[in-house]
């Protein structure tokens, strides 16, 4: 496709469910990121994929979540166990590489925890 | 550690009117610099950036210097129309970082016909 996409776009859990969410970067786009925007608030990092690789997971919030990149193309953000707490957007950006050039964002998936 | 500080928002305006949203940042090194904008029900899009110190970047009129000597990126505009209402969010990147973005807290600009 033409750009990041994320899906679903919006989920409602109760506490205590799992979740996953899934993007699809640009095809051909070798890094991968995840990013939590809480209401209000700017973006925060959670992880970073190079291919298939986990190279940074230093933003995950705790050990309920979790991501997975297993061909290097898609990838898939689990959060166990929800809270309340996890209610946010979640944004998954690509880039070619990783430098310095533009990360291009998703439209992002909105996940309420009732 | 490193952070990004933008002016608190919202900011309203009226049309035509001259736009400044203040960004300071902390970083070790020499951070790429960047604005990215959300445009109401749309993702963040790249608006500009900077990569190294007294570079300008620009985009749509809006503009940012680079200054190291301020550490500030400060994002103008000349005359703001009603279509540029969206959120504005200042972001880093540090130097030889896996190339995660630190962002600000995001400004609202409203602009009133």
């Amino acid at each position: 496709g033409a750009g990041v996409s994320q899906s679903p776009r919006y989920k409602v859990a109760k506490r205590g469910q799992d979740v996953a969410l899934r993007c699809d970067p640009i095809s051909g786009h070798v890094s991968l990121f995840w990013y939590q925007q809480a209401l209000g608030q700017g973006p925060e990092f959670l992880t970073y994929f190079q291919n298939e690789a986990q190279l940074d997971k230093s933003g995950l919030p705790s050990d309920r979540f979790f991501a997975e990149r297993p061909e290097g193309s898609v990838s898939t953000l689990k959060i166990q166990r929800t809270q309340q707490e996890d209610s946010a957007v979640y944004l998954c950006a690509s880039t070619l590489t990783g430098g310095p050039e533009t990360q291009y964002f998703g439209p992002g998936t909105r996940l309420l925890v009732l | 550690g490193n952070s990004v500080t933008q002016m608190e928002g919202p900011v309203t305006l009226s049309e035509e009117a001259f736009l400044t949203i203040n960004c300071t940042y902390t970083a070790t090194g020499y951070p790429s610099l960047f604005w990215y904008v959300q445009y109401p029900g749309e993702g963040l899009q790249l608006l500009l950036k900077a990569t190294k110190a007294d570079d300008k970047g620009s985009n749509k009129g809006f503009e940012a210097t680079y200054r190291k000597e301020t550490t500030s990126f400060h994002l103008e505009k000349g005359s703001v129309q009603v279509s540029d209402s969206a959120v504005y969010f200042c972001a880093l990147k540090r130097s030889g970082n896996t190339g995660k973005l630190i962002f600000g807290q995001g400004t609202t600009l409203q602009v009133k016909p």
